[in-house]
């Protein structure tokens, strides 16, 4: 089945630092990816679509300079988190499809802890 | 542009039914259900694409009422396993972009 793999797992920096999460497909090509953002105890929130070879589209009320997003090659998407603080510690998890009317295939997800 | 699930909790006991409804403001192109646990990512359960389709896998199913821009996620002969929070993801367009609904967390004791 269609795998995706997100790294790393787990972060822990001091405020101020960027910090970058890696979301790769590992058997299918994708022209798009996905990233969303999960508080304790909350639903999933599209933060952004990832777009191979062009810009990323953003949803209404995320920073685009505070989440750069590169989508370099059919396989790779990257999120970097900009001079992070405290308050983007959180659950960041990427999800791509193999195509338009298939299952988006989840990586296991990114824990963010500013201190 | 979230969609509404309810119940928002559930307990069961093994074997017992439930169904777990999503409802949109919008026009739906396509519902998703996923599954996920506790520090995990969603796991995918399954797809719906037509008005009116239903799908099943294995004891889970779910159907598609594109006119009340609603889906239903139909649970029967409970196991523990399925013990988790469900999510629908409901595409607007067909670009594959997934908005989740509120969740609903479904525990199943013995």
């Amino acid at each position: 089945g269609a795998v995706v793999s997100q790294h790393p797992s787990r972060v822990i920096c001091k405020s101020g630092t960027s910090v970058k999460i890696e979301c790769r497909s590992l058997d299918f090509q994708a022209t798009t990816m996905f990233w969303y953002r999960q508080f304790p105890k909350q639903s999933l929130m599209l933060m952004a679509t990832s777009n191979e070879g062009s810009k990323a589209t953003y949803e209404q009320g995320v920073e685009k300079d505070k989440f750069l997003i590169n989508h370099a090659s059919l396989t790779l998407s990257t999120l970097t988190v900009t001079s992070a603080h405290p308050e983007d510690s959180s659950f960041y998890i990427c999800s791509a499809s193999p195509g338009s009317n298939q299952p988006q295939h989840f990586g296991d997800g990114t824990r963010l802890s500013i201190l | 542009q979230q969609p509404v699930q309810s119940p928002q909790a559930v307990i069961l006991r093994e074997g017992e039914d439930a169904v777990i409804n999503c409802s949109s403001s919008k026009a739906l192109y396509s519902v998703h259900w996923y599954r996920q646990k506790h520090g995990e990512a969603p796991v995918f359960l399954m797809i719906l694409l037509k008005g009116g389709e239903q799908k099943g896998h294995e004891k889970i199913s779910a159907s598609f009422n594109e006119k009340k821009q609603q889906s239903s996620l139909y649970l029967t002969a409970s196991q523990l396993s399925y013990s988790g929070t469900y999510f629908c993801g409901t595409e607007y367009t067909g670009a594959n972009n997934l908005f989740f609904g509120t969740g609903t967390r479904l525990t199943v004791i013995p």
